[in-house]
């Protein structure tokens, strides 16, 4: 059962332009999110996080989007550049268990 | 550096030995989590540990896996009597201590150890 969905595997996004990031969850006892961001090769590395009380959450070019009614949140880069090429992994977890779900990934393409 | 440490970083094992990889979480951090990132698929929880505990090892294969933390040195993946499956990068993460039923925490990845059974 997965409980975190990364439907797109593949993106693909002019420079300079806005690549937005996908994220869809089951369980409604989530209450943090998490993105990262993992190169080939390299362990993944933290990029921003959000709780639940929030719909958004911005740091420099990222701001991630959380619609809880909708068991949804997204991941705006803008803009983009060619070193934002990598997998990004959104993940969820659960108040006291520390246990993160981690979607599949979703590869994402900058063309210059 | 004050990063999580994982070795080895690459691994080659005959199927019928054992690997043993190893992590030293981040400075100050008491929490530790393995996961196992199978080719062309995403990170799956295997273990979560504090010092000298296993709090939650729902995601660990029933035989050959065990992981430990001890009270000092870093903490151990082991699997025994390796098969081609288990061919994978296994990533460590850390996190400091937070106090139970907040949420809020972020994990921190290593750089990954991966193995390949021959």
């Amino acid at each position: 059962d997965q409980q975190v969905k990364q439907n797109s595997p593949s993106l693909s996004v002019q420079e300079g332009r806005i690549s937005i990031l996908n994220c869809d969850y089951t369980n409604s006892m989530f209450d943090y999110f998490l993105w990262y961001k993992k190169y080939p090769a390299e362990g993944p590395t933290f990029l921003i996080s959000i709780s639940s009380i929030k719909d958004k959450n911005e740091d420099g070019r990222f701001t991630v989007f959380l619609n809880k009614s909708a068991k949804h949140l997204s991941l705006h880069i803008v803009p983009s550049q060619p070193g934002d090429s990598a997998v990004y992994f959104c993940a969820a977890s659960v108040a006291g268990t520390y246990k993160y779900i981690f979607g599949t990934g979703t590869r994402l393409k900058v063309l210059a | 550096n004050a990063g999580v440490m994982q070795n080895p970083r690459h691994l080659v094992r005959r199927r019928g030995q054992e690997a043993r990889l190893r992590c030293s979480p981040m400075k100050g951090h008491s929490h530790v989590y393995w996961y196992r990132q199978l080719p062309e698929e995403g990170l799956k929880f295997m273990v979560y540990l504090q010092k000298e505990n296993i709090i939650d090892e729902s995601g660990m294969p029933k035989e050959r896996f065990s992981a430990e933390f001890p009270k000092e040195g870093p903490s151990i993946l082991r699997i025994q009597q390796v098969v081609r499956g288990d061919s994978a990068a296994y990533f460590c993460a850390s996190s400091p201590y937070t106090t139970p039923g907040t949420a809020g925490n972020t994990i921190y990845f290593g750089e990954g150890s991966w193995l390949t059974v021959v």
